[in-house]
């Protein structure tokens, strides 16, 4: 069982340039979400999935989007990259309504030159 | 107030001493409740649930005060191996869906232990 996989995890991007963060979950998990974790800092939710084809913003969202393709996939999109974006991102699913943990991948870091 | 407070530490301890530390939630419609371990450069992995009647894991103990809002986690007989960040987590029910997100984390107690 592989839990929550996320690629790539490690990238260098230069300013401007585009790129996304995949997410998947085997675990018929309904809610998705993305961090996003600077040194010495929380997790701030950049967006999140309740279910298939629902997303919502979350505390950071500017300069990101999102897709939730299916139950099991939840994508983040840079469309122009800022080094104010360069950070670690994870991603985590839970299945809403239960009294289960969140689950997280192990991450990617992202460096924007 | 924000949603979830922890003191961020750092906690600087010896080996074998018992550390406790809180988390405090403002939502008073909080459902479950965990305590989540982060290593540097890792991802947050699940250390305990919290449940109302209080658990134990091995050296680990967590509680709940619904009166007071807090929970807390007891780290007994404390090891090197025990140093890593600690994050409180808490999720109210029902989801809204439509803006507000069930799951909030703490931004976490760093935790040191010296040898």
């Amino acid at each position: 069982n592989a839990g929550v996989t996320q690629t790539p995890k490690f990238q260098v991007l230069k300013t401007g340039q585009s790129m996304t963060l995949q997410c998947a979950q085997d675990m018929n998990h309904n809610s998705m979400y993305w961090y996003r974790q600077d040194p010495g800092m929380g997790l701030r939710l950049i967006y999140y999935s309740a279910s298939e084809g629902t997303t919502d913003k979350g505390e950071v969202p500017n300069g990101y989007n999102v897709s939730r393709l299916n139950k099991r996939e939840f994508s983040l999109r840079l469309e122009s990259a800022a080094p104010s974006q360069t950070s670690v991102y994870f991603c985590a699913s839970t299945l809403q309504g239960v009294n289960t943990e969140a689950f997280f991948g192990q991450g990617t870091r992202l460096t924007v030159v | 107030r924000k949603e979830v407070e922890q003191d961020p530490g750092p906690f600087n301890v010896p080996e074998g001493a018992t550390v406790a530390f809180n988390c405090t939630y403002s939502n008073s419609a909080s459902q479950s409740f965990f305590w989540y371990r982060q290593d540097c450069r890792k991802e947050p992995k699940l250390l305990m649930s919290v449940y109302s009647s209080g658990n134990e894991d091995g050296r680990f103990t967590a509680q709940l005060n619904r009166a007071s809002q807090y929970i807390s986690l007891l780290i007994r007989d404390s090891k090197l191996s025990d140093s890593a960040t600690y994050l409180c987590v808490v999720i109210h029910l029902p989801y809204s869906g439509g803006g507000a997100d069930g799951l909030t984390f703490g931004k976490g107690t760093h935790l040191i232990i010296q040898p």
